[in-house]
């Protein structure tokens, strides 16, 4: 079946504009993970969301970014007034169970002008 | 709180040549370990886990793992390394009652002829 995929798979953006990123998970999916990966730098978790829990922010690195999940399967990463430093590699993943292996998409690559 | 650490950057190894890549965990309770691997402009590649049982975990490619509870370690080797081995290796660990995954700096491994 399909894996996650995300979408854009670039996005190249303004300093102080707010970008949207999208997550499709695998179909019966109920846990979705967004990470960010800086240049160099290993995988910083962000939030995720397990089936109908509120669901885990505290990954969150300021008050600009915020992600919902609608219907319990596409998910929306939105980072608000964007900084340079925002520019990173944004992966997607998704898991059975949030016990269960997660499974990432390709992520989309933000830059940050 | 979890921790996981991958003490090398880089390992280096001839094609043929068997490859180990390190990583320690900490953790409370019982460890759930897994081992990613990302090749260039891609997302991450699930190879194998740990959740209870043998030591010696097997996974895709060829890689295996082995889980060291006393010295709670978690590495990964294959026996003969190939040069499209050449890729960025993640270890990550989670504890059995939360979902989040703790992955390490990655290990970038690189493979000769």
């Amino acid at each position: 079946g399909a894996g996650v995929s995300q979408s854009p798979s670039n996005k190249v953006t303004e300093k102080g504009k707010d970008v949207e990123l999208r997550c499709d998970p695998i179909s019966g999916h109920t846990a979705l993970y967004w990470y960010r990966q800086s240049l160099g730098q290993g995988l910083e978790f962000l939030i995720y969301f397990q089936g109908n829990s509120a669901p885990d922010k505290s990954g969150l690195p300021s008050d600009r970014f915020s992600a919902e999940r609608t219907g319990g399967s596409v998910s929306t990463l939105t980072i608000q007034r964007t900084q340079q430093e925002d520019s990173a590699v944004y992966l997607c993943a998704s898991s059975l169970e949030v016990l269960e292996t997660q499974y990432f998409g390709p992520g989309t690559r933000l830059l940050v002008l | 709180a979890q921790s996981v650490a991958q003490p090398e950057d880089q390992v280096n190894v001839a094609e043929g040549n068997p490859l180990t890549v390190k990583c320690t965990y900490s953790v409370s309770g019982n460890p759930y370990l897994f081992w990613y691997v990302q090749y260039p402009n891609r997302g991450l590649q699930f190879l194998l886990k740990y959740i209870t049982g043998d030591n010696l975990v097997k996974g895709s490619y060829g890689f295996e793992a082995e889980f060291n509870k006393s010295q709670t370690s978690f590495h990964l080797k294959k026996p003969s390394a190939l040069v499209s081995d050449s890729a960025l290796y993640f270890c990550a660990v989670r504890a059995l009652s939360w979902g989040k995954f703790q992955f390490g700096a990655g290990t970038q491994v690189v493979v000769t002829p």
